[in-house]
């Protein structure tokens, strides 16, 4: 009965390398995020989308590329892999009835990414 | 856009003290300041969250105080327990389709 599930946990990959990393919530939410949390645990967001559709890019480089099939779904697809990619990842979601962050966000356990 | 400024960085109180983080935010027409808190290895949980027409909220061992004049929040634990010892986040927004922007976390070490 896991609310925000992401797969894989654990991700090591060389440099260059293409990754995915899958992202579902069973909660019915609208909202969708990713959030890259560095090694001194600041959390930044990446994405969110909004019934499938991208509400918010914050300046994250087109190497990384989010994909909703459906709202419950939220996958994020990494090109060519950088040694500054390295963190956790983490999905969340929201129910945002009146507007994206105005809910409580649901956390997924993260993906630890480390790239070689 | 919003920044949101967490203090302290660390933070360490021996078991049954209390323990207060402060943010400050920038932006005055936040109206939504969540905290999380996360374990290790876990991800980040909602503990409590206030919003802008309320200055206090409390819930068990747990308070959120907010001040909008003034521009800051905080987080008030009391009768702390080892259990409580994680990294705390706090956030604020104005929703309407606007980011939540996160401070950069208080580590929580309470001494047994």
């Amino acid at each position: 009965d896991t609310a925000v599930s992401q797969t894989p946990k654990y991700l090591v990959t060389q440099m260059g390398n293409d990754k995915s990393i899958k992202c579902e919530q069973n909660l019915g939410h609208d909202t969708m995020y990713w959030y890259k949390q560095d090694s001194k645990k600041f959390l930044k967001i990446m994405f969110s989308y909004n019934n499938k559709e991208l509400i918010i890019n914050e300046t994250v480089p087109n190497r990384f590329s989010p994909k909703s099939p459906d709202k419950a779904h939220l996958n994020l697809h990494i090109n060519s892999l950088e040694l500054g990619d390295s963190a956790v990842y983490f999905c969340a979601s929201s129910q945002d009835m009146a507007g994206i962050g105005t809910d409580t966000q649901y956390f997924g356990p993260g993906t630890r990414l480390t790239v070689l | 856009g919003e920044n949101v400024e967490q203090h302290p960085s660390t933070l360490s109180v021996q078991e049954g003290d209390s323990a207060v983080i402060k943010c400050t935010y920038s932006d005055s027409a936040s109206n939504y300041f969540p905290w999380y808190k996360q374990e290790l290895g876990k991800g980040p949980q909602l503990i409590i969250d206030i919003r802008s027409n309320v200055g206090e909220k409390k819930d068990q061992r747990i308070a959120v105080t907010l001040n909008k004049t003034a521009k800051h929040f905080s987080l008030h634990i009391t009768e702390t327990q080892p259990e409580d010892s994680a990294v705390y986040f706090c956030a604020a927004t104005k929703g309407g389709y606007q980011k939540v922007t996160f401070g950069t976390g208080t580590k929580l070490q309470v001494i047994p």
